[in-house]
């Protein structure tokens, strides 16, 4: 069974603070992406990587950046939090291209 | 246009009744597409994959129709565990991994 293992279910920070989420998973996964969901909205993609140490621009990638050093780890990251970004933060993975994509349990980030 | 659109509801059927969503895509070369649950704060889940003959899992029937670009569920003997949100999923509109989900349909059972 895929297991997509995000870090914490909850999150609160306070605008202008440095924020890491972290996401693993243990299927030797190609392909790892993160979302984020808010309501009417849909799940809007952020960023993705297919492959350790590269990256590509999502939908929405200003104010977030991302890291990938190890195939498994797939790391979100603000750099400066703003109370927009409060959010439901996923991250899923895929092997093919366009095979099932498997997600984590989720991260609700709120900013104050 | 929205590259997928759903009708976001709320549905609200009754217990064994017959309810069917739609989503529709704008992109002719889209590649594969798929139908994920949501239940509420969970995060989504692999309902089916749809295909083009069209498939069948248990009380779920997937459809595409690729000539008028849109997919279907149809959901038989609704059950009260099938209150969720369902998320139509559209692969390969452009660029490499490009995954576009639709911002789903509400679905309520009744008893």
């Amino acid at each position: 069974d895929v297991k997509v293992t995000q870090s914490s279910r909850y999150l609160v920070k306070r605008t202008g603070e440095k924020v890491f989420l972290e996401c693993v998973q243990d299927m030797d996964h190609e392909n790892m992406f993160w979302y984020r969901q808010d309501p009417g909205l849909g799940l809007r993609l952020i960023y993705f990587s297919y492959d350790v140490k590269m990256k590509e621009k999502g939908d929405i990638p200003e104010g977030y950046s991302v890291s990938r050093e190890k195939k498994e780890r797939f790391s979100l990251i603000l750099e400066s939090a703003s109370t927009n970004q409060t959010s439901m933060y996923l991250c899923a993975s895929t092997q093919g291209a366009e095979d099932i994509q498997y997600f984590g349990a989720g991260t609700r980030l709120s900013v104050l | 246009r929205k590259e997928v659109e759903q009708d976001p509801g709320p549905f609200n059927v009754p217990e064994g009744a017959t309810v069917a969503f739609n989503c529709t895509y704008s992109n002719s070369a889209s590649q594969s597409f798929f139908w994920y649950r949501q239940d509420c704060r969970k995060e989504p889940k692999l309902l089916m994959s749809v295909y083009s003959s069209g498939n069948e899992d248990g009380r779920f029937t997937a459809q595409l129709n690729r000539a008028s670009q849109y997919i279907s569920l149809l959901i038989r003997d609704s059950k009260l565990s099938d209150s969720a949100t369902y998320l139509c999923v559209v692969n390969g509109l452009g660029g490499y991994q490009k995954v576009t989900f639709g911002t789903g349909t509400k679905l309520q059972v009744i008893p």
